[in-house]
């Protein structure tokens, strides 16, 4: 599985944008690109997945430039119940039994 | 829907003591994990089964056992505990071969090991 690497940790203001880079520069041609996110005391939870150039949903949004090599999360005007680690993990969509996760990005949202 | 379900949601163990922790899901997947999370740690897969009736180690398996009972529920043992293991453990389930790279977690189990 191709390693990622992001920021330990991010601080960001309420009803900003907040854009988390991960970059993952040995990922495979079959390889997508998926993010979870993670309240204390929870399991993590399934926020996006994508394999090239964007991908959006209610929550939020995934920018892939077309050498794949990095990704960003793009989470729009946050607010204090987004502060969570937020995990970056690359992989196959298929035989995905073998997810890993580092340690992710704390992201702590400031009143 | 209940999603994944674990028990229990505590528990506190002597070294050398044995236990069970219960997943179960109700989504009707074909794959399920457990992975275990230290503090400030990202999660490390120990066990998954890929289908009812099969299990392969994952990252961090010594030390643990699993049985996949059938295919809503998946335990993982702890033959003689140590203080090591003193973790969270999560379990996971998804559709294999699916399109997305999607996993659906139970709320954890806090282990600790004295």
């Amino acid at each position: 599985l191709a390693k990622t690497t992001q920021p330990i940790s991010m601080d960001s203001y309420e009803g900003q944008e907040v854009n988390i880079t991960c970059s993952h520069n040995n990922i495979a041609t079959n390889d997508y690109i998926t993010w979870y996110q993670q309240f204390p005391s929870q399991g993590p939870r399934f926020i996006i997945q994508g394999y090239k150039t964007k991908v959006t949903n209610e929550v939020a949004s995934l920018f892939i430039p077309a050498d794949r090599k990095s990704s960003t999360l793009s989470l729009p005007r946050v607010s204090l119940s987004d502060t969570a680690v937020y995990y970056c993990l690359v992989g196959p969509s298929f035989g995905n039994e073998k997810l890993t996760f580092g340690t992710g990005t704390r992201l702590t949202i400031i009143p | 829907n209940a999603g994944v379900t674990q028990t229990p949601k505590f528990q506190v163990l002597k070294t050398g003591q044995s236990m069970t922790l219960q997943c179960a899901q109700d989504m009707n997947h074909n794959s399920m994990y457990w992975y275990r999370q230290d503090p400030g740690m990202g999660l490390r897969l120990i066990y998954y089964s890929a289908s009812e009736g099969t299990t392969d180690k994952g990252e961090v398996p010594n030390g643990y056992n699993v049985s996949r009972l059938n295919k809503r529920e998946f335990s993982l043992r702890l033959e003689s505990a140590a203080p090591s293991q003193t973790s969270v453990y999560f379990c996971a389930s998804s559709v294999t071969e699916s399109p997305t790279y999607e996993q659906y977690f139970g709320p954890g189990t806090r282990l600790t090991v004295t």
